[in-house]
């Protein structure tokens, strides 16, 4: 089963409005979750490091004011997409690491965004 | 430094052959290599890891070959079959990929494999 759930699948917003994504780790606390952005036939590419109870930390050239994290709790992080333009459109896809000892990356099932 | 190269960009590979894929990284910190599959619209999948110390793991039709001093790893798929095809990505990063620790991803392979 799914050890990452991430909502919604896909969400088609207007231009200038805000959408919310959450991503949920189901197997195992996560004071840490990753979210990706990936543009069609392209790679994926790290956004920001959700810290539970701190601020994420955002990867160069990622705009923190727009792109909007919170990890409130051990199992949910949401990324906010604000006043979303098209350009934003993507498909954005969280991670969880397995706890310290262990490597495996699980990956959500992503979130497509359309931006109209 | 922080970049992964992957070759090629697409592959085409006839039913029961044998799919090739390269990655070759630079920064000489990182510890641990996966490679993910990745069908449309779905998030990437782990296929296979390994760590520097060993130079081959296998797992079923999935081999991933290790060249510490070239700086080089490959997957390689024995056997392929339609059902392989999608996107395949290779990764690196630090910390044996531990609970923190970023992964670093490939440009991304497109297999096609013909019935």
């Amino acid at each position: 089963g799914a050890v990452v759930s991430q909502h919604p699948s896909w969400v088609i917003c207007k231009s200038g409005t805000s959408v919310k994504i959450e991503c949920r780790s189901l197997d195992f606390q996560a004071t840490t979750m990753f979210w990706y952005r990936q543009f069609p036939k392209q790679s994926l590419m790290l956004m920001a490091t959700s810290n539970e109870g701190s601020k994420a930390t955002y990867e160069q050239g990622v705009e923190k004011d727009k792109f909007l994290i919170n990890h409130a709790s051990l199992t949910l992080s949401t990324l906010t997409v604000t006043s979303a333009h098209p350009e934003d459109s993507s498909f954005y896809i969280c991670s969880v690491n397995k706890p310290a000892g262990a490597t495996e990356a699980f990956f959500g099932q992503g979130t497509r965004l359309t931006v109209v | 430094q922080q970049q992964v190269k992957q070759s090629p960009q697409s592959l085409i590979v006839q039913k029961g052959g044998i799919s090739i894929i390269n990655c070759a990284y630079e920064n000489t910190a990182f510890d641990y290599f996966p490679w993910y599959q990745q069908f449309p619209g779905k998030g990437p999948a782990l296929l296979i890891a390994i760590r520097p110390d060993v130079s081959e793991k296998k797992e079923g039709r999935f081999t991933i070959s290790f060249n510490k001093s070239a700086k080089q790893f490959s997957l390689h798929i024995m056997d392929s079959q339609p059902g392989d095809s999608a996107t395949y990505f290779c990764a690196a990063s630090t910390g044996y990929g531990g609970a923190t620790n970023k992964l670093i991803f490939g440009t991304g392979t497109l297999l096609a494999v013909q019935p």
